[in-house]
Order: structure tokens, then C-alpha cells, then sequence
């Protein structure tokens, strides 16, 4: 499955519009990218899915160019409860979810 | 009401003990999981089980061991023989266990070992 490549961590402010993007090189053809979030001492949970070109829904957006080699997550006006780790993850129906791996994610720290 | 659950939410062990995390799920889903996290590091997979009487081998399986005996309950013993057990651990579920699955996960339990 290809490797994906995030920030380590990214400083905002509250009411700013954040972007993460997540790098996947060798992504394959059947490939999708999936987003989750982890705040402290709590397992991570869904954010948002995509293929291609964009996708939105009540809480991010997730921009995919053509090529798909990299996608980026877009949380619109932050505020501190969204302060949490950020987890690319790239897989595809044929392969199993065991497959997909976390990483270490982008730490995103929201400041008042 | 439907979910993940574990027990127990922290856990203390002595050296050289084995000890058993249970992990429940009703969702009725097929795929199950254990993930292991270090502070400040991402989940590293452990195992995971797609059907009942099978599982696999993730990335760190060495000193856990799991069964999967029925389709809602996935417990992870983590054995004397892992040399550095302390860590926080997540079991998920998901639907089918294919790739695009989306994962849900419990609350964690917390291991330190004495």
C-alpha cells in the first residue's frame, strides 16, 4: 500500500481556516484516502473519505487533485476543541483494512 | 445503544504477568482490531481478525496473543514475553475489514506495568 508523509505538527489560531495535507506518491489506482481524528487518551475517529476532486460534509473538506498523489484536509474556521491529532490513511476495497497504518499523523495545536 | 467497549480502562501489572484486555463490540461488525500507541506516537497494529476463529498478525505482534471466539468479543492478552508493555491500547471494529472500511474504535485502556 503507498506510504503516506504528513507534517509533523501545525500551530493555528481560532476562526482560521487550517489545511493538512497528506503526501501518498505511490497510491494505486483503486486507492481511496481516508482522514481521522484523535484527541488525547480517546481512539481516533472518522472524519472524511474521498476518491478524487473534493468532498465535504459537516465537518472537513478533503481537496484531491488529479494525480492523487497528495490530498488535503480542510478544517474551516478552528476553534480549540480542535486541537487533536490528525491520521492520513490510504487503502482500497481489494486490500484489508490491516493494511492501512495510522503513522504518526499531524499534530494540530489551535491557540485562543 | 451501539459501540465499543473495553475493560478495564486502566490496568497495573507486575513483571513477568500475563494479562487480558477485553474488547466488546455490537455493532456486528466482521473485522476486529488491536492497535498499540506510545505517547506522542502514532497506532502501530498489533492484530486484527476479520471473521470469527481467524486473525492475523499486524506489524508488532511478538509477546500478545488474541482469540476471536465469537464475533462480538476480540481479547488481546499481551504476555511476559513483550519486553516493554506499558502503552495505551485501542481496539476497533469495522464492517467488513476491507480497505476503506471505516474503523470505530473504544475508548482505550491503559497498561503500566510495575
Amino acid at each position: 500500500l503507498a506510504k503516506t508523509t504528513q507534517p509533523i505538527s501545525m500551530d493555528s489560531y481560532e476562526g482560521q481556516e487550517v489545511n493538512i495535507t497528506c503526501s501518498h506518491n505511490n497510491i494505486a489506482t483503486n486507492d481511496y484516502i481516508t482522514w481521522y481524528q484523535q484527541f488525547p487518551s480517546q481512539g481516533p475517529r472518522f472524519i472524511i473519505q474521498g476518491y478524487k476532486t473534493k468532498v465535504t460534509n459537516e465537518v472537513a473538506s478533503l481537496f484531491i487533485p488529479a494525480d492523487r498523489k497528495s490530498s488535503t484536509l480542510s478544517l474551516p474556521r478552528v476553534s480549540l476543541s480542535d486541537t487533536a491529532v490528525y491520521y492520513c490513511l490510504v487503502g482500497n476495497y481489494n486490500t484489508n483494512a490491516g493494511k492501512s497504518t495510522f503513522g504518526d499523523g499531524t499534530t494540530l495545536t489551535v491557540k485562543p | 445503544d451501539g459501540g465499543i467497549t473495553q475493560s478495564p480502562k486502566y490496568l497495573f501489572r507486575k513483571e513477568g504477568q500475563n494479562v487480558t484486555l477485553s474488547c466488546e463490540q455490537n455493532l456486528n461488525h466482521d473485522a476486529m482490531y488491536w492497535y498499540r500507541q506510545d505517547p506522542g506516537q502514532g497506532l502501530r497494529l498489533i492484530y486484527y481478525s476479520q471473521i470469527v476463529n481467524d486473525f492475523q498478525k499486524g506489524d508488532i505482534a511478538e509477546g500478545y496473543s488474541v482469540s476471536r471466539e465469537k464475533k462480538e468479543s476480540f481479547p488481546l492478552t499481551v504476555t511476559s514475553a513483550q519486553k516493554n508493555p506499558t502503552a495505551f491500547y485501542l481496539c476497533a471494529s469495522s464492517p467488513t475489514g476491507g480497505g476503506t472500511d471505516t474503523q470505530y474504535f473504544g475508548p482505550g485502556t491503559r497498561l503500566t506495568v510495575l
